[in-house]
Parts: C-alpha cells; sequence; structure tokens
C-alpha cells in the first residue's frame, strides 16, 4: 500500500514568508508526528497527534509555528515569518495507533530560508 | 530527560567486514529501543526494535541488535556489510508522554562502504 507522503518535497522561501508543509499519513493511522531534522543532527519531535487534536505540541520551537490536521487524517504544518534557522527536512510520520510501536515515516519536505 | 548518544559520526568499512554502529541511552524506566536507517533522498526506514524480551533482535537486511541494560547500550550489528548498506542511521528511544511514543534520536552515525 501506499505509504506516507509529503508535500512539497522542496519548498524554497523568503525569509519574512509563510509557508505550508502538507503530510498525508498512511490511510487509517491515527496517530501522526511531525519532526525536525536539521543538517547533521537526528530529527527532533515537534508535535504530536492522535486523532484531530494535537495530544503534544511540547516540540514546537515557538508560536510561530503550528500544525492542523482538522479530520483526522492530512495534517499541514504552518510555519510563520520564516527565519533562516527555520532551513531545516520536516519529516512526517504516522502510526496505527497509540502503542502501536512503529511509525512509518514519509521522505520528507526539505525547507529552505533565504 | 531521555537522550541517546551515538558516539561514531563516521565510519567507514569494506565491503564484506563485520560492522558495529554504537548507542548509548539514558532513560529511567525500560526502554523502548529503534534502529532506523535513512538513504539519500529517502525517509527514516526501521530496522529493528526492542520493547521486552530476547536481548538480542533480529531485524531486516540481516541487522541484529543487541540491549545491554548494564551498559545502557544498543549496538547494531552486521556480519558482513553489502554497499548498498552505506546510509545514515539513526538509534533512537521511544518516550510515553501524554500516551504516545515520541523518539528522540541520536545524532546518526554515516555508514561509509569502500571495495
Amino acid at each position: 500500500g501506499a505509504g506516507v507522503s509529503q508535500t512539497p518535497s522542496n519548498k524554497v522561501t523568503e525569509k519574512g514568508k509563510y509557508v505550508e508543509l502538507r503530510c498525508d499519513p498512511i490511510s487509517g493511522h491515527t496517530a501522526l508526528y511531525w519532526y525536525r531534522q536539521s543538517l547533521g543532527q537526528g530529527p527532533e519531535f515537534l508535535i504530536y497527534f492522535q486523532g484531530t487534536g494535537a495530544a503534544d505540541d511540547s516540540g514546537l520551537p515557538n508560536d510561530r509555528f503550528f500544525a492542523v490536521r482538522p479530520e483526522g487524517s492530512v495534517s499541514t504544518l504552518k510555519i510563520q515569518r520564516t527565519e533562516r534557522g527555520d532551513s531545516a527536512v520536516y519529516l512526517c510520520a504516522s502510526s496505527p495507533m497509540t502503542g502501536s510501536d512503529t511509525q512509518y515515516f514519509g521522505p520528507g519536505t526539505r525547507l529552505t530560508v533565504l | 530527560a531521555q537522550s541517546v548518544t551515538q558516539p561514531d559520526i563516521h565510519i567507514t568499512v569494506s565491503e564484506g567486514a563485520s560492522l558495529e554502529l554504537r548507542c548509548n541511552y539514558s532513560y529511567g524506566a525500560t526502554p523502548y529501543l529503534f534502529w532506523y536507517v535513512q538513504s539519500p533522498g529517502q525517509g527514516l526506514q526501521l530496522l529493528l526494535k526492542y520493547f521486552s524480551g530476547d536481548t538480542l533482535v533480529q531485524g531486516i537486511k540481516g541487522f541484529e541488535a543487541e540491549f545491554k541494560r548494564s551498559q545502557s547500550s544498543f549496538n547494531l550489528r552486521k556480519p558482513s556489510v553489502h554497499w548498498s548498506d552505506a546510509a545514515e542511521y539513526f538509534c533512537a528511544v521511544s518516550e510515553k508522554v501524554f500516551g504516545n511514543e515520541k523518539l528522540t534520536f541520536g545524532t546518526g552515525t554515516r555508514l561509509t562502504i569502500i571495495p
């Protein structure tokens, strides 16, 4: 079956602009995670959804970052007033349910802020 | 807070040689441990995981890992590497907070294979 997909694969924007990154999880997966991977680093947790609600947003770096999952499937990560330090690969993962143990990752969106 | 340390940033091995990638974790309770592999332009792929039971776990692509509680380690091994194993390898520990299993990753080890 289809895996986790993320669009766009690459996004180049200018400092101060607004961007949206999309994640399509595996069909039927109720848990969805966003991570950010900076160059030379491992992925860092941003936010976790169980169904439509953000159950844990403790990893969001500041209030410029926001994520939604209105229908419990597709999720959008939104970044306002982008800064050069936001440049990274943003990874999305989904999991069948809480306690399922395995997260399936998408290929990521590479965001470059000029 | 939990943490994961991968002491080797970059490892080079010859094709056909054995491989061991190190991982040390810090976590209060019994950890859930994972190894993921990331090839250029690809998403993270799960190689293997440890939750409980037998401390030697087998994964895909001929990889195995051994959980050693006394050493807080979960090292990844392969008896004979192939050129296609060249990639970035990440060790991760799972934390259950608010009922979710968010992962904390190490900084990764880049594996280069030479002919």
